[in-house]
């Protein structure tokens, strides 16, 4: 199995500030997703970054809110933007889950916005 | 597309007692299925996961799941629950390389 690093593991931060999240892979993956998990809730899945392209972002979530990069195969930031308490989650970031492997999952960033 | 729904968000057990957790799922394709477990404050683990092999799929921790096709469901069961299984899980579901749709999950209480 990959191990994943992500940090910061959680931060507090002002409304109107941004935040990025580092994810950091110890193997060369074509594919990773950034998954939001909201207070008391189930993951939902922000977009999927390919290296080498623009993320896909699924419904609900923006490029101007949420900026992704993937510079190498190996790594992906996600920029939470402009914050407000409602951004208050945990970010995870994972590679895998396709075609039955099962997906790998970093530790996540708690992030709580006042 | 695929769905997945959790029956039961939370669901208390005496400690040595049955634990069932229930999960149904909807999808186009034969599905992949998967457990998933989250103790607090940390990351997701991956208890098993079902792949179109055996029905009966056994994970860690003495967790087991049996797909049904015919009741679209893939239950998560261990005989004897310990005071460590308390924690949140998650049952998720993946058509082919589209990533992973998670269920609302169930939170495991275990009594003393």
């Amino acid at each position: 199995s990959a191990v994943i690093s992500q940090k910061p593991s959680r931060d507090i931060c002002q409304r109107g500030t941004s935040l990025t999240i580092q994810c950091q892979v110890d193997s060369q993956v074509t594919m990773m997703f950034w998954y939001r998990q909201q207070p008391g809730q189930s993951l939902t899945l922000i977009a999927t970054a390919n290296q080498g392209s623009e993320a896909t972002y699924e419904s609900g979530f923006v490029i101007d809110k949420f900026p992704i990069s993937r510079p190498n195969l190996t790594f992906s930031t996600l920029t939470v933007s402009n914050m407000s308490p409602e951004d208050s989650s945990i970010y995870l970031c994972s590679l895998g889950g396709q075609g039955g492997t099962g997906a790998f999952f970093g530790q996540g960033t708690r992030l709580t916005v006042v | 597309a695929q769905s997945v729904t959790q029956l039961g968000s939370h669901v208390s057990v005496s400690e040595g007692a049955l634990v069932l957790l229930r999960c149904n799922y909807s999808s186009s394709v034969p599905p992949y299925l998967f457990w998933y477990v989250q103790y607090p404050n940390q990351g997701l683990q991956l208890l098993l996961k079902y792949t179109s092999a055996a029905t009966l799929v056994k994970g860690i921790n003495g967790f087991e799941a049996e797909f049904k096709k015919s009741e679209t469901s893939f239950h998560l069961t261990k005989p004897s629950a310990h005071m460590s299984d308390a924690a949140e899980y998650f049952c998720a579901v993946s058509e082919g390389n589209t990533p992973l749709v998670f269920g609302k999950g169930t939170r495991l209480s275990v009594i003393a």
